[in-house]
């Protein structure tokens, strides 16, 4: 994941639009891939996750991207809602560092009525 | 995903005091549990991997007797962070894993620690 920074990138979404989180990841060997989402003072909550061996996986209202030749990761929402806001971390996994998440910097998302 | 219960939610205390924070692992055998801590802002950063009836595995800068972990059963993790100092103020999560799933899907609901 991207490196951690002292202030989080902020995306505004109108409420009913589309949003786009993007995440860039730094270890090709990576094979497992999840999208979190954290509300303020509460642990990150999974929605939805994708293997190396795939590049589209689709949940309800969510759909994840991935492009392994420049190592990117996307979340799309559909139809964004108050309740989406908050922030999202991408996380990855390789069996080479033990099967642990490495967490990227995060995207705080705010939904504007 | 599993049933994780994490406490407390939150704690205040005392320079030079310790403090121990509880996960649970409700409904399946943890035999692993990862602990992450969260600065204000920032994501999420692994201190240490416990397993369960050996040590734990603690990343490249974090205080081993500092962050004590105990993962006494397959239900329950401790860490306990001793004579915690105004720098050790974050947000602890852990995420319980097995043999199968070691990565985590699951966090429990973290634990504010404010050092006064």
């Amino acid at each position: 994941g991207e490196s951690v920074g002292l202030h989080l990138p902020t995306l505004s979404v109108q409420e009913g639009d589309n949003s786009i989180i993007n995440c860039a990841y730094s270890n090709s060997a990576s094979d497992y891939f999840i999208w979190y989402k954290q509300e303020s003072g509460k642990g990150p909550q999974f929605i939805i996750d994708i293997r190396s061996n795939m590049d589209k996986r689709q949940g309800q209202r969510v759909t994840v991207l991935l492009n392994k030749t420049v190592k990117h990761l996307s979340l799309q929402i559909a139809a964004t809602q108050p309740g989406d806001s908050a922030v999202y971390f991408c996380a990855e996994k390789n069996k080479a560092a033990g099967n642990k998440l490495t967490f990227g910097g995060g995207t705080r998302v705010l939904v504007k009525p | 995903g599993a049933v994780v219960s994490q406490h407390p939610s939150r704690v205040i205390c005392k320079s030079g005091t310790s403090v121990k924070i509880e996960c649970r692992s409700l409904d399946f055998q943890a035999t692993t549990m990862f602990w992450y801590r969260q600065f204000p802002k920032q994501s999420l950063m692994l201190m240490a991997t416990s397993n369960e009836g050996s040590k734990a595995t603690y990343e490249q800068g974090v205080e081993k007797d500092k962050f004590l972990i105990n993962h006494a059963s397959l239900t329950l993790s401790t860490l306990t962070v001793t004579s915690a100092h105004p720098e050790d103020s974050s947000f602890y999560i852990c995420s319980p894993g097995t043999g199968a799933s070691n990565y985590g899907y699951t966090f429990g609901s973290g634990t504010r620690l404010t050092v006064v």
